[in-house]
């Protein structure tokens, strides 16, 4: 099955750019997500990328894929104090039940 | 629009006793998921309901957990004989048909004492 896995920590000044980074191990993740889990709250999808797509951009968020790699990764331009929640990568691995990562933290300061 | 719901939203139950947790998904969402998260964890996925076709069951960690889905409808999750160790949020999300994209209620708290 699909294996996801993320660092656990992140650390940013507020108004720089943060990047999460994820790798998988399944090539036929058809889909590949991000997700944002705010305390106390369940997971808000953020983005999503299909894998034949390398880059997606929306608003102050950047998803960038390497197949070959089987990289992915999520980009936030300035950074914001209510950007601070845990992020999760999730893929398909061409069956109909996400594998998700562990989640990493992200911790943004003045 | 309306959005996946739970119910209860914090549950403290003692050790040895049933809960039961309820999940209503969006509208036309014919998949249902129940995830576990554990504190600091990943996502623990639990069971798989689609339409009208046997729920994949092959998440459940043990045989005191059940669910049910009424159609397309409601789920409930069923924990029997409770241990501490199911101490966790109970996730739920639906997904409409021909897309894997999942939307996420705000889970459950349970605590077991």
């Amino acid at each position: 099955g699909e294996d996801v896995e993320q660092s656990l920590f992140l650390s940013v000044r507020e108004g720089d750019s943060s990047v999460i980074n994820c790798t998988y191990t399944d090539s036929s993740s058809t889909y590949l997500y991000w997700y944002k889990q705010e305390p106390g709250a369940g997971l808000q999808l953020l983005t999503y990328i299909f894998s034949n797509m390398d880059m997606k951009q929306d608003q102050r968020l950047t998803v960038l894929l390497n197949k070959k790699d089987k990289h992915l990764s999520l980009r936030i331009a300035d950074t914001q104090t209510g950007d601070s929640a845990i992020y999760f990568c999730a893929g398909s691995g061409g069956s109909y039940i996400p594998t998700f990562g562990r989640g990493t933290s992200l911790i943004v300061h003045p | 629009g309306a959005g996946v719901s739970q119910s209860p939203s914090n549950k403290v139950t003692e050790k040895g006793k049933d809960v039961e947790l309820r999940c209503d998904p969006i509208s036309g969402h014919t998949a249902l998921y129940w995830y576990r998260q554990r504190l600091g964890q990943g996502l623990e996925f639990l069971i798989y309901f689609q339409g009208n076709s046997a729920p994949d069951k092959s998440g459940l960690p043990s045989d005191r957990f059940s669910a049910e889905r009424t159609g397309e409808s409601v789920s409930t999750l069923t924990i029997q004989r409770t241990q501490q160790e199911d101490s966790a949020v109970y996730l739920c999300a639906s997904s409409p048909p021909v897309q894997e994209t999942q939307y996420f209620g705000p889970g459950t708290r349970l605590l077991v004492l």
